[in-house]
């Protein structure tokens, strides 16, 4: 079956690091990769997607490409801020037939101090 | 509503009880997913409808657990004879059609004691 796995946290780190959490996934056929975030005491909220190989999402100066050769869908932004606090899933989806169903991966907790 | 609602947003429960747990979905949403997230986990799908119909129950563990949304609106998930595994968050999420983005609500933590 489907699965996703991403590096596990918490991360720390200052404001202004690079940050990169890995992702992997495994699946049948061509799926779409997403990756959501929670901010504290909010619900899921989508960060950006990407639909098939090679795209890359991005979205408030976080961005990954889906890598299909190498089944990976690594988060990234160059600079991050004390905002950026939060939880972070990736999460894959077979948009046909089976509706919107997401498999998630465990989260990757962020933490940006000052 | 403006986004996912999801009410009760805390409920503790005695092992044996049951309980419901309900959502209302962004008005014109087609589409309803549940998923459950066990503490350091993510979230787990459970079942899907489209309009009225389950259309994708594979994720409910077992016949204790059930949803109905029998106005193609609002959902409630049923949970029977509630055990202490069955203690996590319980998400609910809508979308406009199958395949557009699902939005989510908070979230309702069920705790089984």
């Amino acid at each position: 079956g489907d699965s996703v796995t991403q590096m596990e946290g918490p991360v720390t780190l200052s404001e202004e690091a690079f940050l990169t959490i890995n992702c992997t996934y495994t699946a049948t056929g061509y799926p779409s990769l997403f990756w959501y975030v929670q901010y504290p005491g909010e619900g899921l909220q989508l960060l950006l997607k990407a639909t098939k190989a090679d795209d890359k999402g991005s979205n408030k100066g976080f961005e990954a490409t889906y890598r299909k050769e190498t089944t990976s869908f690594h988060l990234e932004k160059g600079s991050v801020q004390v905002s950026d606090s939060a939880v972070y899933f990736c999460a894959l989806s077979h948009l046909t037939g089976g509706g919107n169903k997401l498999t998630f991966g465990t989260g990757t907790q962020l933490k940006v101090e000052l | 509503g403006a986004g996912v609602s999801q009410t009760p947003s805390n409920k503790v429960t005695e092992k044996g009880k049951y309980v419901e747990l309900r959502c209302d979905p962004i008005s014109g949403h087609t589409a309803l997913y549940w998923y459950r997230q066990s503490l350091g986990q993510g979230p787990e799908f459970l079942i899907y409808f489209q309009g009225t119909g389950a259309a994708d129950d594979s994720g409910l563990p077992n016949d204790r657990f059930f949803a109905v949304r029998p106005e193609g609106s609002v959902s409630t998930l049923k949970i029977q004879r509630t055990e202490r595994g069955d203690s996590a968050v319980y998400l609910c999420a809508s979308s406009l059609h199958e395949n557009t983005e699902a939005f989510f609500g908070q979230g309702t933590r069920l705790t089984v004691v």
